[in-house]
């Protein structure tokens, strides 16, 4: 089975800083990245497939990067709304396990 | 809009069982494959199982196997998850997810629904 580690596991920062989270897979995955923002009694929210693509309607400050083993989610100037739990998942088996996730904290 | 609403969760005792259900509404269930996913109390989430669109493949997480049946009716636009011997370990918030769709492949879960909570307790 594939692993997901993420780092790091907690990550504080200011409004306008630029973050940058994370993942490593135990295998190769290609491509086969989504990332996910999660906030405190909400259902997760889908913010970019495919390791680099976009998801509708999500800002354009977010950005994902990365093939093989390792990829990246970045936001380029951190807003209010962005302080979150942000999961990374792999798709490239018919499971599609989930990174332990970041979470983003206020300075 | 979009949506994917959850029912059946709720308190049950130690080796007993229930059944989650989850509607689609605005898509055709049929033609996506459909994940259930858990995320325990202060935990992260844990991808649980997931089933094909016609209902031929389904695969879980090693933790469920042998007790977790996931299943779908289409033309109910529903899927379902059924819960035996329940442990104090599958307490947790249950969401069903759009995985991949039949022709554009995966991307991403991308309608969520609002969860169900399970309490496994005595």
């Amino acid at each position: 089975d594939i692993q997901l580690t993420q780092s790091p596991s907690t990550l504080s920062a200011s409004i306008g800083d630029r973050v940058t989270i994370t993942c490593r897979a135990s295998q190769s995955i290609s491509s086969w990245v989504a990332w996910y923002q999660q906030k405190a009694g909400k259902a997760p929210k889908l913010l970019i497939y495919r390791a680099s693509s976009l998801e509708t309607g999500v800002p354009s400050r977010f950005s994902g990067s990365g093939s093989g083993t390792e990829f990246t989610l970045t936001i380029s100037s951190l807003q209010p709304d962005d302080f979150a739990t942000y999961y990374c998942q792999e798709f490239s088996t018919t499971s599609r396990t989930f990174g332990p996730g970041t979470k983003v904290e206020i300075k | 809009e979009l949506q994917l609403v959850e029912s059946g969760g709720g308190l049950v005792q130690p080796g007993g069982s229930l059944r989650l259900s989850c509607v689609a509404s605005e898509f055709t269930l049929s033609s996506y494959w459909m994940s259930w996913v858990r995320q325990a109390p202060g935990k992260g989430l844990e991808w649980v199982a997931n089933i094909k669109q016609d209902g031929s493949e389904k695969y879980y997480v090693d933790s469920v196997k042998g007790r977790f049946t996931i299943s779908r009716d289409n033309a109910k636009n529903s899927l379902y998850l059924q819960m035996n011997t329940l442990r104090a370990e599958d307490t947790a918030v249950y969401y069903c997810a759009r995985d991949s769709h039949m022709i554009q492949g995966e991307r991403g879960f991308d309608c969520w629904g609002q969860g169900t909570l399970v309490t496994v307790s005595s």
